[in-house]
């Protein structure tokens, strides 16, 4: 079946430092790609998706690219904030078949001032 | 936007009582979700729905039923609630067609039994 992994948590960095969260997915077909933010207390929400090969899904300074020939969705940020503290969950959908997604097991992400 | 709200955010019950967690969404969204999450765990899918009145056990159904009587409502039922049942309970919604199927969440319930 479908899965997704991602790296283990947490990761700490310093504001404005350079972010990599890896995500590698295993998946038949053409699967689209999703990225989604939990901030603490809260549930998750969309941050960007990617729906074919070579697809750059961004938002909020974040960017991920849909990498078919490795089987990655590595989310970045060029410069992140202590706002930005959160975990974030890489995912996975079939295109045309189940609408139940694959997650990943989060990151979690601590930014320090 | 969408929005999907869930009826408690905190929710404490002793061990053998039933619990009812509701979720409504405001999107004529036809698919509904209900998951877990644990430290370590992740997400893990309880029950879904694909239609009013249908529903569909997930991963880990044990212990737990479900009722979708209205499209925009969908509600977890803890027949008999158990310690082991403590966790983060989270509903979300999508659409079926003319989409990718994201996903939207409501703000979770944080559930303690004692």
């Amino acid at each position: 079946g479908d899965s997704v992994t991602q790296m283990e948590g947490p990761v700490t960095l310093s504001e404005e430092a350079f972010l990599t969260i890896n995500c590698t997915y295993t998946a038949t077909g053409y699967p689209s790609l999703f990225w989604y933010v939990q901030y603490p207390g809260e549930g998750l929400q969309l941050l960007l998706k990617a729906t074919k090969a070579d697809d750059k899904g961004s938002n909020k300074g974040f960017e991920a690219t849909y990498r078919k020939e490795t089987t990655s969705f590595h989310l970045e940020k060029g410069s992140v904030q202590v706002s930005d503290s959160a975990v974030y969950f890489c995912a996975l959908n079939q295109q045309g078949g189940s609408y139940i997604p694959t997650f990943g097991r989060g990151t979690s992400l601590i930014v320090h001032p | 936007d969408v929005k999907v709200t869930q009826s408690s955010r905190y929710l404490v019950k002793r061990t053998g009582e039933k619990v009812f967690l509701e979720c409504v969404q405001d999107m004529d969204h036809e698919n509904m979700f209900w998951y877990r999450q644990d430290p370590g765990l992740g997400l893990r899918l309880i029950y879904f729905s694909y239609d009013v009145k249908m529903k569909e056990k997930g991963d880990i159904p044990e212990g737990y039923s479900v009722s979708r009587e209205k499209k925009e409502r969908f509600s977890l039922i803890l027949e008999s609630a158990s310690t082991n049942q403590t966790s983060m309970y989270l509903c979300a919604s999508s659409l079926s067609l003319g989409t990718t199927y994201e996903q939207y969440f409501g703000p979770g319930t944080r559930l303690t039994v004692t």
